[in-house]
């Protein structure tokens, strides 16, 4: 499996709470994703980074910042989290932004806001 | 926006029966298109892919996808499906000046009955 570690794995917290997702990958992968999996939905893409402090939007961008310092880590910050947020996050990342031959997705995020 | 449809979300299927499962996009350059499995409990591992050449690409596990850029489809096969195929299955998309943006499609859950 590609080194990429998604933390925490679950999280509970309450409505109007800012919580950060972190995505870590031993890679060097230039591209990384931040994707939410809502039933009926498939995944749909927050942000997305294709550097170091180059980030960008996705379809479903609102109520989300994401944050790239360095290759190795993506951070997904919902700065106060809504119900509307309570999902399953995955981070991907890829070496090749345009072929994705090699796009790995970590283990997942499951976040519940009550 | 660019946009992947999946037109069908659920598909149960008895053992031996043929499998086609639809996708379309929006998007009227050119595209890198790609079929993901996801099984119960696990990653999303990439099924088949198709950047340019024949439009007839075979993938993991007997599975095939066809592309028909007049009809901006993507359409995922198999002639006779297994009782381990059962899983949920995303088409994704790359237009060519996203620099990146991997845009899935809302899924189609697949139900193989033995």
């Amino acid at each position: 499996d590609a080194g990429i570690t998604q933390s925490p794995r679950h999280k509970v917290t309450e409505t109007g709470t800012p919580v950060t997702l972190r995505c870590h990958q031993t890679e060097n992968h230039r591209y990384m994703y931040w994707y939410r999996q809502d039933p009926g939905h498939g995944l749909r893409l927050i942000h997305y980074s294709y550097g170091v402090k180059d980030t960008d939007k996705g379809e479903v961008s609102d109520g989300y910042s994401v944050s790239r310092s360095k290759t190795e880590d993506f951070l997904l910050t919902l700065e106060s989290a809504t119900s509307s947020q309570t999902s399953v996050y995955f981070c991907a990342i890829s070496e090749s932004g345009q072929n994705n031959e090699k796009l790995f997705f970590g283990s997942g995020t499951q976040l519940s806001v009550l | 926006a660019q946009s992947v449809s999946q037109h069908n979300h659920h598909v149960i299927l008895s053992e031996a029966a043929s499998l086609e499962l639809g996708c379309n996009y929006s998007y009227g350059g050119t595209v890198n298109l790609f079929w993901y499995v996801q099984y119960p409990g696990q990653h999303l591992q990439l099924l088949l892919k198709y950047f340019s050449g024949d439009p007839l690409v075979k993938g993991i596990k007997g599975f095939e996808a066809e592309f028909i850029k007049s009809k901006f489809s993507f359409n995922l096969r198999k002639p006779s499906v297994q009782w381990s195929d059962t899983a949920e299955y995303f088409c994704a998309v790359i237009p060519d000046n996203q620099g990146g943006k991997l845009i899935f499609g809302q899924g189609t859950e697949l139900s193989v009955k033995p």
